[in-house]
């Protein structure tokens, strides 16, 4: 059971928009702390998408955008394409348990 | 460039220790903090430890908390994630990774090294 919850799976069609929650409680995302999000593709290094809750990485397409309100957060994807095809982890830190938490993972699948 | 590259995993048996290693190459190693995180079979990304640059601070997951001891050393440029009384739910790929200058978000990840807890 992951402190930060995210669907399991999303779908959409090439060119589509998805949209990927993230829901934790008050003592991570409701307390302040900043979300980020990483692409994961097997058998490589996950790699950093958003940090601070909506700033993309240099080399980051702009189709991949980040918000935040509350005790949640959203990973949009605009203009989905094949190569989105990957799981995706929302993070952040909890004071509770005094370290980095991760959300269960999203698996995007391009129809 | 960034280049963090694992070492040291393979097969142990239950109850046994292990030790990964962590060469960061192309950026100041001591101006940051550092991360082991780890993704068992089937399952999602986990985080472990963390150091800071200094080793002032470290903190680890409840999971290992009192099993797994994270250190490092500035001067090889080498992050290091001692594990003892391993379990099988130990088994994974294990990252090593660089925190970010601010907030809490990682921006370099190596390729990972397998451990595989195992009679």
């Amino acid at each position: 059971q992951s402190v930060l919850t995210q669907p399991p799976s999303v779908s959409g069609a090439p060119g589509q928009r998805v949209t990927i929650s993230c829901t934790g409680s008050s003592s991570n995302i409701g307390a302040g702390y900043d979300v980020h999000w990483y692409q994961h593709l097997p058998g490589t290094a996950p790699k950093l998408l958003i940090y601070g809750n909506n700033n993309r990485p240099s080399g980051v397409p702009d189709r991949f955008s980040g918000s935040k309100s509350g005790t949640s957060a959203s990973l949009a994807i605009s203009g989905l394409q094949a190569e989105d095809e990957a799981d995706y982890y929302c993070q952040s830190y909890d004071s509770s348990l005094s370290g980095v938490v991760f959300g269960g993972g999203t698996k995007v699948t391009v129809l | 460039q960034v280049q963090l590259v694992e070492s040291g995993g393979g097969v142990v048996q239950p109850g046994r220790s292990l030790r990964l290693s962590c060469v960061a190459s192309g950026f100041t190693f001591s101006n940051y903090a550092m991360h082991w995180a780890r993704q068992g079979p089937g399952k999602g990304l986990e985080w472990v430890s963390v150091i800071s640059s200094d080793e002032s601070y470290k903190s680890n997951a409840d999971s290992v908390r009192g099993r797994f001891t994270i250190s490092r050393d500035n001067s090889k440029h080498t992050l290091y994630l001692q594990m003892s009384s391993l379990r099988a739910e130990d088994t994974a790929v294990y990252y090593c990774a660089r925190g970010a200058s601010s907030g809490w978000s990682i921006d370099y990840w190596g390729q990972g090294t397998l451990v595989t807890v195992s009679s």
